[in-house]
């Protein structure tokens, strides 16, 4: 079974400030079975990439993601006041039968 | 609009059976698989198992294998999760989500389970 690491735990940053969140996975992912989720405090998870790189629909172009093998990044080019939340990677293993998993969080606040 | 309405909150004792519901609109509702996500008191998420409506193919995480049972009535488009016996670990907010390729593209508001004497 896969299990994915995320880093760091926590990241303050400030608005306008660049965020570089980490996945790494404890064997190969296929970059296709890579996705990452926003979720803020008392609201359900919202899909933000899939496919490692892939925007989903209405996400902002600041948002992007990357990465191949073990090791996944979600990158926020530019802090807005509504990106500080919980950032989730999730991975898909075919093998065993069709395993989900989904990293610790990396929590992102407010400097 | 795709959208998923999760059954309300519950209040249980430990030892009682529940079931919780996730029903889905705006889309085919037996083309795709729908999951079900557990989030335990300022922890993070946890996927528990997955169903196709459509033929009732069903798979579980090793972790909550035998734990629950997940379950779907195709004919008014309704996924469920069900306890045959409530623990007070059992205490936490539940997700449905729809599946599209690997991702979870649409999910349900929450359904909070409470168990406690």
């Amino acid at each position: 079974e896969i299990v994915l690491t995320q880093s760091p735990g926590t990241l303050s940053l400030s608005p306008g400030e660049r965020a570089t969140l980490s996945c790494r996975a404890s064997q190969s992912v296929s970059s296709s079975y890579l996705a990452w989720y926003q979720q803020k405090p008392g609201q359900a998870p919202r899909l933000l990439i899939y496919g490692a790189s892939s925007r989903a629909t209405g996400i902002p172009d600041r948002f992007s993601g990357s990465g191949s093998g073990t090791d996944f990044t979600l990158t926020i080019s530019r802090l807005e006041p509504e990106d500080f939340a919980v950032y989730y990677c999730q991975q898909y293993g075919s093998s065993p039968r069709g395993l989900f998993t989904f990293g610790p969080g990396t929590k992102v606040d407010i400097k | 609009e795709v959208q998923l309405v999760q059954s309300g909150a519950e209040v249980k004792k430990p030892g009682e059976s529940l079931k919780i519901s996730c029903k889905g609109s705006g889309y085919s509702f037996t083309s795709y698989w729908i999951g079900w996500v557990r989030q335990m008191p300022g922890k993070g998420l946890e996927w528990m198992g997955i169903i196709y409506p459509g033929d009732s193919d069903t798979r579980y995480s090793p972790s909550f294998q035998g734990q629950v049972t997940i379950s779907a009535d195709k004919s008014i488009s309704t996924a469920y999760l069900q306890w045959s016996s409530l623990k007070a670990s059992d205490t936490a907010m539940y997700y449905c989500a729809r599946r599209d390729t690997i991702e979870f593209d649409y999910w349900g508001q929450g359904t909070l389970v409470t168990v406690s004497s």
